[in-house]
């Protein structure tokens, strides 16, 4: 059974910094592209970044130069560094797994990180 | 970047009845990548429909999608108390994802 389980979530300040980890458990983890997703507040969906089997990483423009997404294929872990948070990063925070090696459709999600910027 | 629409906005429907969702792209997409999902209060989204028609894992057969090129539709032939949720389209391309705005489905 396919299990995405995020950490790290919180309140930070603006301007501050978290990180976000995703520990995967049921696939072979370093054959598939992952993705952070997020949901602000009564809103949809919005994809913020991904990262390939082997690494290539991809942004949203809303948090290029600000986030960093990685993975360990060693340790099944995807983490998601975010700084500079403004109060517009407000939002739950979904690890998502990709159909393919790149990512493709999403076909697991995690139940998803809280994250809250405010003062 | 490719915009996802759906439409309606808002549905209200009953038990029983046929729901017929729709999502328009922006330019053509590839269909591989095109999925639909349901989403309900404090939940994460479920996947129900890949590649534009192939039902997921576990997802009754009541939900049928189907379209090509711009125009996709997600259809739930009759329609059961736990079937009134958000639901949203997917498509990937060009390295990134897009979401439509999503249709709430309510009784």
């Amino acid at each position: 059974e396919v299990q995405l389980l995020e950490s790290g979530g919180g309140l930070v300040q603006p301007g501050g910094s978290l990180r976000l980890s995703c520990a995967a458990t049921g696939f072979t983890f370093s054959n598939y592209g992952m993705t952070w997703v997020r949901q602000a507040p009564e809103k949809g969906l919005e994809w913020v970044s991904s990262c390939g089997s082997g690494g290539t990483t991809y942004y949203a423009d809303s948090v290029k130069g600000r986030f960093t997404i990685s993975r360990d294929n060693s340790k099944n872990t995807l983490d998601l560094q975010m700084n500079s948070l403004r109060a517009e990063d407000t939002a739950v925070y979904y690890c998502a797994k990709g159909s393919t090696s790149q990512s493709g459709y999403i076909d697991y999600w995690g139940q998803g990180a809280l994250v809250t910027v405010s003062s | 970047e490719i915009v996802l629409t759906q439409s309606p906005g808002t549905l209200s429907l009953s038990p029983g009845e046929r729901a017929t969702l729709s999502c328009r792209a922006s330019q053509s997409i590839t269909s591989s990548y095109f999925a639909w999902y349901q989403q309900k209060p404090g939940q994460a989204p479920r996947l129900l429909i890949y590649r534009a028609s192939y039902r997921a894992t576990g997802i009754p057969d009541r939900f049928s999608g189907s379209g090509s090129g711009t125009d996709f539709t997600l259809t739930i032939s009759r329609l059961e108390p736990e079937d009134f949720a958000v639901y949203y389209c997917q498509q990937y391309a060009n390295s990134r994802y897009t979401f439509g705005q999503g249709t709430q489905l309510e009784i």
